[in-house]
């Protein structure tokens, strides 16, 4: 079956750093999105990907969709206190009848003020 | 708008009992969903549904029934509750399946003992 995988499972950061973190697939995408889960709250999009080597931007987030289609990483500059939660990949084919979301396991960041 | 409700917002089981999680939307969603969120093994699909009257299994369906009489509510329901079912559980909503933005509701915690 199909595999995801996302690194690293956590990350304790220092605020003012930048954050690197990455997933990876067995299967091909179309579509590769990023998630944030605030403590105690639901899932939040944050940047959604279309096209192979893709690079989007929202504010301090970075993202980008990998040439192979399999993999993306998110990068976070300069951290703040309100960056701590779980960030989550889940690629999907947008578009196609099999579209329900496969969410990677996600990355808990901590960030220490 | 509401967005994405559910209730309740705790539970306490005992192994055995039944119960029904509610989940409802207000955005005249097509696709429903709910999702299971364990530590370190991110959020998985239990069951989904593409419109009213039409319901499917998701990656980790058993012990968990679901219907859809109506485009605004997407019951789930657990049968004869057990530990294992100790979790998370998030409804979520998007326009159509294959649509990136789903919107989560907030979660159910549920304990069974």
């Amino acid at each position: 079956g199909q595999q995801l995988n996302q690194s690293p499972q956590s990350m304790f950061i220092q605020e003012g750093e930048d954050v690197s973190m990455n997933c990876t697939s067995s299967s091909i995408f179309n579509t590769w999105l990023w998630y944030k889960q605030d403590p105690g709250e639901g899932p939040v999009l944050l940047i959604a990907l279309y096209k192979a080597g893709e690079l989007t931007s929202n504010g301090r987030l970075t993202a980008q969709f990998g040439i192979t289609r399999k993999d993306s990483f998110l990068n976070i500059s300069a951290s703040i206190p309100s960056d701590v939660g779980i960030y989550f990949c889940a690629p999907m084919n947008y578009g196609g009848s099999q579209g329900n979301l496969i969410f990677g396991k996600g990355t808990k960041l901590s960030v220490k003020p | 708008n509401a967005g994405v409700t559910q209730t309740p917002k705790f539970q306490v089981l005992k192994t055995g009992q039944s119960m029904t999680l509610q989940c409802a939307q207000d955005m005249n969603h097509e696709y429903m969903s709910w999702y299971r969120q364990d530590p370190g093994m991110g959020l998985r699909l239990i069951h989904y549904s593409v419109g009213a009257g039409i319901t499917d299994q998701g990656e980790v369906p058993n012990g968990y029934n679901v219907s859809r009489s109506t485009t605004e509510d997407f019951p789930l329901r657990l049968l004869s509750a057990a530990p294992s079912q100790t979790s998370v559980y998030f409804c979520a909503s998007s326009y159509r399946q294959g649509s990136f933005e789903q919107y989560f509701g907030p979660g159910t915690r549920l304990t069974v003992t």
